[in-house]
């Protein structure tokens, strides 16, 4: 595809349940970031996988949060038991490398934990 | 996680003035970056500072990396009802892979 996308992009889910966030990253694209905007705030990073190396998991918030990415492509951003603070903007990013390079944003999903 | 502060916090102004925003941080970055953001878009990258001093334009945007590493400003000139959105610095440390901390975000509304 032309640029990073995300599914759903818009997610209603109840306290407690369990939510999972997609991000196809661009074709070729070797590293992907999930940043996190609450409203009204800027981006917060929580996690980063470059290749085959172990993800850079230093922004994930709890240990109810997870993600993985598959073959070096997709990933997926996992809430379990979700929170109503968990309420935000999930963005994905992707980059042709993961040194200095442009990183290309998603439109992002939209949570909104009840 | 840690936020950069981002001055103003919002602007209203009248098309055709020029503006101005900037960042500040307590910690140095090797690189600082200035994205825009549109409603229910991601953001966009702008420009980008890689060395202390450095001055860049894009157009009608010029940004400034500060001689301390703990600070950037972004000027727009001559604003265009299209400028509208929310400006975002990032910084990033060097040896901190590619990920990225950004500012609380300046609101910008241009009126006609």
């Amino acid at each position: 595809g032309a640029g990073v996308s995300q599914s759903p992009s818009n997610k209603v889910t109840e306290k407690g349940k369990d939510v999972e966030l997609r991000c196809d990253p661009i074709s070729g694209h070797t590293a992907l970031y999930w940043y996190r905007q609450s409203l009204g705030q800027g981006l917060e990073f929580l996690i980063y996988f470059q290749g085959n190396s172990a993800p850079d998991k230093s922004g994930l918030p709890s240990d109810r949060f997870s993600a993985e990415r598959t073959g070096g492509s997709v990933s997926t951003l996992t809430i379990q038991r979700t929170q109503q603070e968990d309420s935000a903007v999930y963005l994905c990013a992707s980059s042709r490398d993961g040194s200095t390079d442009t990183q290309y944003f998603g439109p992002g999903t939209r949570l909104t934990v009840l | 996680g840690q936020q950069l502060n981002q001055s103003p916090q919002s602007m209203f102004i009248q098309e055709g003035e020029d503006v101005s925003m900037n960042c500040t941080s307590s910690s140095i970055f090797n690189t600082w970056l200035w994205y825009k953001q549109d409603p229910g878009e991601g953001p966009v990258l702008l420009i980008a500072l890689y060395k202390a001093g450095e001055l860049t334009s894009n157009g009608r945007l010029t940004a400034q990396f500060g001689i301390t590493r703990k600070d950037s400003f972004l000027n727009i000139s001559a604003s265009i009802p299209s400028d509208v959105g929310i400006y975002f610095c990032a910084g990033r440390v060097t040896g901190g892979g590619n990920k990225l901390t950004f500012g609380t975000g300046t609101q910008l509304k241009v009126e006609l």
